[in-house]
């Protein structure tokens, strides 16, 4: 059974950046995407990238790119996502989610991480 | 990007009922990659359907999802009270891959 743990909750203040990790058990890690989406609070759930970890090369969508990295880590397990230039409407429940099918195959998220709440005030 | 709108914003049906849940796509959706999401309060979000009618690992068979091109539903087909939640339908087969703003099913 695939398990998602993310770090616990950040505040952060307007202009600083954080990391947000989300280290994986129980599947194989570099073989299948992890997902970054969010959810500001009482909104949907918007993709912001992702990476395969067994390739190391992230995409992004465009609002975000410049603004976030999306890295891993095989030896741990251990998907990072930092955004940067943080402002208050960035406030939201971070998730991560593992691809459910193969490395390089268009995929739906099957297991997904517990959520990250991420806080941006002065 | 492809913009999927949910319909209706907001269902209120009893237990037992049907409820017919709507996503349209302003482009079609490649190989019908859309799946349909469940996301309870407090929750990470829970895959249902993937492909727009295969449903996920320990779905219950009341949960079925049709469509292709641009129209989509998820129907299920008795409410049970655990079933109470919103709903998001997410298209996978274009990027950036986008999400519905979600259909809230709630007990009337």
């Amino acid at each position: 059974q695939v398990q998602l743990v993310q770090s616990g909750p950040e505040v952060k203040k307007p202009g600083s950046s954080v990391k947000v990790s989300c280290k994986a058990s129980g599947g194989t890690f570099s073989s299948y995407a992890i997902s970054w989406v969010r959810q500001a609070p009482g909104q949907g759930l918007e993709w912001m990238g992702g990476i395969i970890p067994i390739f190391g090369t992230a995409n992004y969508a465009q609002k975000f790119q410049g603004r976030v990295t999306i890295t891993a880590d095989k030896s741990t397990s251990t998907a990072y996502m930092e955004l940067s230039s943080l402002r208050s409407e960035d406030t939201a429940v971070y998730y991560c989610a593992k691809a459910a099918a193969a490395a390089g195959k268009p995929s739906s998220f099957d297991y997904w991480g517990q959520g990250t709440l991420v806080t941006v005030s002065s | 990007e492809i913009v999927l709108t949910q319909s209706p914003g907001t269902l209120s049906l009893s237990p037992g009922e049907r409820a017919t849940l709507s996503c349209r796509a302003s482009q079609s959706v490649s190989s019908s990659y859309l799946a349909w999401y469940q996301q309870k309060p407090g929750q990470a979000p829970r895959l249902l359907i993937y492909g727009a009618s295969s449903r996920a690992s320990g779905i219950p068979d009341r949960f079925s999802g049709s469509g292709s091109g641009t129209d989509f539903t998820l129907t299920i087909s008795r409410l049970e009270p655990e079933d109470f939640a919103v709903y998001y339908c997410q298209q996978y087969g274009s990027s950036p891959q986008t999400f519905g703003q979600g259909t809230k099913l709630e007990i009337k």
